[in-house]
């Protein structure tokens, strides 16, 4: 089945202590982007790649930081978790060309105490 | 810079009634127009898009979507609401100038069908 995953699903931390929020894809797609979603503000992306080690920032990437060492991995990575980088997470990709609609995994709650 | 309006934070509709859900974007070369849906405690599904062509796009679910350039709309529409259509929409924009490749969406839009 073509699916976006990721990992963990839900995540409770204190500040401070890193963490990484894995995404996986298994349909061979060059582009993958994370996004964050608040309550009011929408979905905002806070980093995308356009393939293996071809990363750029987003509209929100403070405090937030990602590798893209194999196609099918997006790491989502936060050296220093903040309370106000609690939200939820999403990973998504799509195949090249900007036209092509995006496939999101079922979302990651973090929430940072 | 690019960006998306969803001016209504809740839309209200009875079943069985025709629904529209509100988008309005700006880009400064020609857009790329997504419609994603999202149900609770679920990621994103993509409903549809405008890229080029007709006006009118038809996608998943019975739903449909008026391109309108004069207007910079891209209103989400169909004709007869059921209650599982509840759930939280959101429209995106992509310029599809120059190789961008940011993708803005709106703030979302929450739909509630009444029996």
């Amino acid at each position: 089945e073509a699916q976006v995953t990721q990992n963990p699903r839900y995540l409770i931390t204190v500040t401070g202590k890193k963490l990484t929020v894995t995404c996986s894809q298994n349909m061979n797609h060059e582009y993958m982007s994370w996004y964050r979603q608040d309550p009011g503000l929408g979905l905002r992306q806070i980093y995308y790649s356009m393939n293996v080690e071809v990363t750029d920032k987003g509209d929100v990437p403070e405090g937030y930081k990602v590798s893209r060492k194999e196609k099918r991995n997006f790491p989502l990575i936060l050296e220093s978790p903040s309370p106000n980088q609690t939200s939820l997470y999403f990973c998504a990709s799509r195949p090249q060309g900007a036209g092509y609609e995006q496939y999101f995994g079922p979302g990651t709650r973090l929430t940072v105490t | 810079a690019q960006s998306v309006a969803q001016p209504e934070d809740q839309v209200n509709v009875a079943e069985g009634n025709p629904l529209t859900v509100k988008c309005t974007y700006s880009v400064s070369g020609n857009p790329y127009l997504f419609w994603y849906v999202q149900y609770p405690n679920r990621g994103l599904q993509f409903l549809l898009k405008y890229i080029t062509g007709d006006n009118l796009v038809k996608g998943s679910y019975g739903f449909e979507a008026e391109f309108n350039k004069s207007q910079t709309s891209f209103h989400l529409k169909k004709p007869s609401a059921l209650v599982s259509d509840s759930a939280l929409y959101f429209c995106a924009v992509r310029d599809n100038s120059g190789g961008y490749q940011k993708v803005t969406f709106g703030t979302g839009t929450k739909l509630q069908v009444i029996p």
